[in-house]
């Protein structure tokens, strides 16, 4: 399937240092998302990254694409406790006319104050 | 306020019971989702609809049913097939399918 896939399932870190996730993705694609989900809530949309783009920004935040790895990674800086939250990346399907997205499992962010 | 509602919060489901979970939404986008997400895990796809009057099957709909009579609605109904059925349910939109996802807050389903 397409499903995404983030690394690490875990992160802890303290504030002010800057967080790292990964996503791998297995077919060609139109365009890669990142969600947020705190605990127990609905998830928001962070940032969209089409296939021919290869980084976004938005605030702390910044995507990269490698689509000839098919990887991308979510950078956020200088990070505050209120980013404790699950991050999920989520990827269509070039291939394929259903335009449905694939979550992966989700990295679990832990920011320490 | 333009968002995605749904309800209710907390359900409880008895043995042999069906349940409806409402969702709907006031942004006029085209496409409804509906997940499952069970403890530590990703979303799965339920059904999902494109267009009013159509929906498909995703990953995970059995023991699942669903109806798109107006644009707003999409809502899921967990029958009594579906035999583990706690889990959390996200409903979502958007403009059309592919594009960024707008998330209810969800309902957290539990067996009594």
């Amino acid at each position: 399937s397409q499903q995404g896939e983030e690394d690490p399932q875990a992160l802890s870190i303290q504030e002010g240092e800057n967080a790292t996730m990964n996503c791998s993705y297995k077919t060609s694609i139109n365009n890669l998302q990142w969600y947020r989900q705190n605990s127990g809530r609905g998830l928001v949309h962070l940032i969209l990254i089409r296939s021919n783009e290869r980084e976004k920004h938005s605030g702390r935040l910044r995507v990269t694409l490698d689509t000839s790895k098919k990887s991308s990674s979510l950078l956020i800086t200088a990070s505050r406790a209120a980013d404790t939250a699950s991050y999920f990346c989520a990827t269509d399907d070039r291939g394929s006319t259903l335009g449905r997205l694939y979550f992966g499992r989700g990295t679990q962010l832990t920011v320490w104050p | 306020d333009g968002g995605i509602t749904q309800s209710p919060k907390y359900l409880f489901r008895k043995e042999g019971q069906n349940v409806t979970l409402s969702c709907e939404q006031n942004l006029n986008h085209d496409a409804m989702y509906w997940y499952r997400q069970d403890p530590g895990q990703g979303l799965r796809l339920i059904y999902y609809s494109q267009i009013v009057n159509d929906f498909q099957k995703g990953d995970i709909a059995e023991g699942y049913s669903v109806s798109r009579e107006k644009k707003e609605s999409f809502p899921l109904t967990v029958t009594s097939a579906q035999k583990n059925p706690t889990a959390f349910y996200l409903c979502a939109s958007s403009i059309f399918t592919g594009e960024k996802l707008f998330f209810g807050s969800g309902t957290q389903l539990s067996v009594l």
